[in-house]
């Protein structure tokens, strides 16, 4: 089975420090990690993707992630935090379900506050 | 491109009303399409799953269906609301490719 496990509910950075969010996965197989962010009372948008391919992996808005197979992590950076990156963050790795097609698993969130 | 649509935005219900939020997706063919409750501090649950039309998977027992009449419609559904239905709903669709890729939401409120 396959589960991601984000260290920190709440992270408070000031604006223009390194921002730096936790994600640990457990998997039997190769998995594909992903980070979402949500907004107040938005969906989630895909902020990067990592598919086997480099290890580091470049998104949106400044952020990358590293995928580290010796610590099964996948961590999301940001060098200067922004005001409008405060948002809630998910962390999420593919598990094969039904043969068919694929099921996410979700993080339980990271909200992240910066401030001024 | 594809968009996928929710509506509606926000919906105030009294416990025991039925309910029937729906959702759409444009720009794509049979897409598998998700259902997710957001309850307040308990993060993303997976509630149903589809990978095609009239087939439905549920994730955890509830009082909530769903539904798909068609390739990209999604219809997420109760007889008799509780207290608990309480929550942010989101729909998602994905190709094989792996991520899924989410709509506005609707912020479900039972009174």
């Amino acid at each position: 089975a396959q589960s991601v496990t984000q260290l920190g509910s709440h992270v408070s950075v000031s604006e223009g420090a390194l921002v730096l969010l936790r994600c640990n996965y457990s998997s039997s197989v190769p998995p594909y990690l992903f980070w979402y962010v949500q907004y107040p009372n938005q969906g989630l948008q895909l902020l990067l993707k990592y598919t086997s391919a480099a290890t580091l992996v470049k998104g949106i808005n400044g952020f990358e992630a590293e995928f580290k197979k010796s610590e099964t992590s996948f961590h999301l950076t940001k060098p200067s935090a922004h005001m409008s990156d405060a948002a809630e963050y998910f962390c999420a790795v593919i598990s094969l379900w039904g043969g068919a097609t694929n099921k996410l698993i979700f993080g339980t969130g990271t909200l992240l506050a910066v401030q001024p | 491109s594809q968009t996928i649509h929710q509506w509606p935005a926000t919906l105030v219900q009294p416990v025991g009303s039925p309910l029937s939020l729906e959702c759409t997706v444009e720009g794509t063919s049979n897409p598998n399409l998700y259902w997710y409750r957001q309850a307040a501090g308990r993060g993303l649950q997976l509630l149903f799953y589809s990978v095609g039309i009239g087939q439905i998977s549920s994730e955890v027992p509830q009082n909530l269906s769903a539904s798909r009449p068609q390739d990209r419609q999604f219809i997420l559904s109760s007889k008799k609301l509780l207290l608990s239905d309480s929550g942010f709903y989101l729909c998602a669709w994905s190709d094989w490719g792996g991520e899924q890729f989410f709509g506005p939401g609707t912020r479900l409120t039972v009174l």
